[in-house]
């Protein structure tokens, strides 16, 4: 079994729909986050969390919202979905004693927001 | 002026050739320089990473970090098919986050 999973792998929905998309982990791991990946823009760091207690903004947190539900599990909602929210959505994880790099991403999740 | 960047390509090779990539960067206070290698339909996967100005071997790949151009690179000897990816860059400025540059991606041709 993966180690992080995230669901669901793909996702359609309109514009303006609230949709949820959930990251698990058996890894063990402190740290968690949430990224999107773009055309021509790479990946973008959009929350992370160090533990369940601590939840941070990365660059692009506009539009997005978190819930760390226990250490395994980090939740990325989109409150009213837009179309240029569509993008490949990744979370990773990180050991808390481990060096930042030490991130490890699971399959993604594509959305497109019509 | 992003803080990094990486010409995202494509660069097709035929299998055995050298592959070379590279980032450049404008933040001097980055201090470790990451490449991860992400398949389709993939997450990322951590490649390499490298500290210091200098060279990194690890089989066929060489990191190589040069602080005083502010440029990274990335070598792969002996392309091989299972090789073709993207390949991204990554920095970090102590141990709050990490910065990506596009991605490159790289097709080895049999």
């Amino acid at each position: 079994d993966a180690d992080v999973t995230q669901t669901p792998r793909n996702r359609i929905t309109k514009t303006g729909k609230r949709i949820m998309l959930e990251c698990s982990q058996t890894k063990g791991h402190d740290r968690m986050y949430w990224y999107r990946q773009d055309p021509g823009l790479g990946l973008r760091l959009i929350y992370y969390s160090f533990d369940v207690k601590d939840i941070n903004k990365g660059e692009i947190s506009d539009g997005y919202s978190v819930s760390r539900q226990a250490q395994a599990k980090f939740s990325l909602s989109l409150e009213s979905a837009i179309p240029n929210q569509t993008a490949l959505y990744f979370c990773a994880t990180s050991p808390r004693d481990g060096d930042l790099y030490e991130q490890y991403f699971g399959p993604g999740t594509r959305l497109t927001v019509t | 002026q992003k803080e990094v960047e990486q010409d995202p390509g494509p660069l097709s090779v035929p299998e055995g050739a050298i592959v070379s990539l590279n980032c450049t960067y404008s933040n001097s206070a980055f201090q470790y320089f990451m490449w991860y290698r992400q398949y389709s339909r993939k997450g990322p996967e951590l490649l390499m990473y490298t500290y210091s100005s200098g060279n990194k071997e690890d089989g066929r790949f060489t990191a190589q970090v040069d602080k005083s151009s502010k440029y990274i690179s990335l070598f792969i000897r002996d392309s091989q098919p299972s090789d073709s990816a993207t390949y991204l860059c990554a920095m970090s400025v102590g141990n709050n986050r990490l910065a990506f540059g596009k991605g490159n991606q790289v097709v080895v041709i049999p």
